[in-house]
């Protein structure tokens, strides 16, 4: 079993849709929760990350995580065409040092 | 400030041909990372160098080599390709002890016939 494991979609909504992208994990030594976002034929950037259980958000995305079901959800508001990409979910343990441990990406298309 | 530079963007290789994927980054991030990622697969990380001098084995680490050339350049190599090394190849950095945000490059697109 992967450590992270993420649907990999795809996923198509209209423009204007709330989006609800979401990991599971195994590992309960992760601590630090992060969302890349994947452009065609880009690398990946940050979006946002979170520190342990909570909430955090940053205008129209908001990362989730619940570490007692061991479950981590982005949520994209108001989605546009310009959200279509690929969006990974990224784990890392406590530890500074620590290698990060990514999802297989959900494929996201918003249609006008 | 170009960020994280890969060069080629592009390449294709025979069964047991060889070739260095060359990444190079102008933040003075002391980490970089080379990673892999296949459909269905994700990204995995293939070596990282914590620091100039130092590289450590990723989760796939075999086929390859890496040298941290200095603090700005970490290159990958392939001595004998095999069609399994089909992929995309990523180079990242980071600031030391800030591995949650990693700066990608655009990847170099590899095929082994």
């Amino acid at each position: 079993q992967k450590e992270v494991e993420q649907d990999p979609g795809p996923l198509s909504v209209p423009e204007g849709a709330i989006v609800s992208l979401n990991c599971t994990y195994s590992n309960s030594a992760f601590q630090y929760f992060m969302w890349y976002r994947q452009y065609s034929r880009k690398g990946p950037e940050l979006l946002m990350y979170t520190y342990s259980s909570g909430n955090k958000e940053d205008g129209r995305f908001t990362a989730q995580v619940d570490k007692s079901s061991k479950y981590i959800s982005l949520f994209i508001r108001d989605s546009q065409p310009s959200d279509s990409a690929t969006y990974l979910c990224a784990m890392q343990r406590g530890s500074t040092l620590g290698r990060l441990y990514f999802g297989r990406g959900t494929q996201l298309t918003v249609w006008p | 400030n170009a960020g994280v530079t890969q060069t080629p963007k592009f390449q294709v290789l025979k069964t047991g041909q060889s070739m260095t994927l060359q990444c190079a980054q102008d933040m003075n991030h002391n980490s970089m990372y080379w990673y892999r990622q296949d459909p269905g697969m994700g990204l995995r990380l293939i070596y990282y160098s914590a620091s100039e001098g130092t590289t450590d084995k990723g989760e796939v680490p075999n086929g390859y080599n890496v040298s941290r050339l200095n603090k700005r350049e970490f290159s990958l190599r392939l001595e004998s390709a095999a069609p399994s090394q089909t992929s995309v190849y990523f180079c990242a950095s980071s600031e030391t002890g800030n591995q949650k945000t990693q700066y990608f490059g655009p990847g170099t697109r590899l095929l082994v016939l």
